[in-house]
């Protein structure tokens, strides 16, 4: 059963573009979730996180929206740059002890220049 | 330099043969974990332990064994690798007394081929 399902598996975006990137979750516990960037060759990184006591968070040109009823979150890459080519993760944790993180499958964002 | 470091960073073995992959982190995190990337699946958690001595299973922990004697260290051993353990590995750590919140900090990644 997979817990977190992330779309579109590729993008290709415009430099300048928008670029999102969809989860959604099945599981109500869930109460944190992060976005992971990976370049090629290296392991990924934290990028923005939240909580879902707020509806959006943002952080510079990456910001993350989140609707609790629909159980779905969103990465938005405003202004996309090629240096921005990466894949990326969204993932939940529960909100139970300590609970390890579930990833989504991952998006290849590829950005043009 | 500190931070969390993974090797061998390239690994190719046969089919049935043991194959020990390291993972060591400098911050004294307590939480340390091991993933396995894989084209259409993603990350999927294997081991991930809580402190030195406390291991619990993940996603797809078969075949695999790990152990964590110092808090630095938590080697994953694949006893008899088969091909469908080809996989990139990933360590990573989180600090932290409940580590709810915690960021996972990852190593650079090691490529196993099993031939």
């Amino acid at each position: 059963q997979q817990q977190v399902k992330q779309s579109p598996q590729s993008l290709i975006v415009q430099k300048g573009g928008i670029s999102i990137i969809n989860c959604a979750y099945e599981n109500t516990a869930f109460d944190y979730f992060p976005w992971y960037q990976q370049f090629p060759g290296k392991g990924p990184a934290l990028l923005i996180a939240i909580r879902p006591d707020v509806s959006e968070k943002k952080e510079g040109r990456f910001t993350i929206s989140f609707n609790k009823s629909a159980k779905q979150f969103s990465l938005h890459i405003m202004d996309s740059q090629p240096g921005d080519s990466a894949t990326y993760f969204c993932a939940a944790r529960k909100n139970s002890g300590y609970s390890t993180l579930t990833f989504g499958k991952g998006t290849m964002l590829l950005v043009s220049p | 330099d500190a931070g969390i470091t993974q090797s061998p960073r390239y690994k190719i073995t046969e089919t049935g043969r043991q194959v020990t992959l390291m993972c060591h982190q400098t911050w004294s995190h307590s939480y340390m974990f091991w993933y396995r990337q894989d084209l259409g699946h993603g990350l999927r958690l294997i081991y991930y332990s809580a402190a030195a001595d406390i291991t619990d299973k993940g996603e797809v922990p078969d075949g695999y064994v790990v152990s964590r004697s110092k808090t630095e260290n938590f080697p994953l051993t694949l006893e008899s690798a088969t091909r469908s353990q080809t996989s990139v590995y990933f360590c990573a750590s989180s600090g932290g007394t409940s580590g709810r919140t915690d960021t996972q900090y990852f190593g650079p990644g090691t490529r196993l081929t099993v031939l």
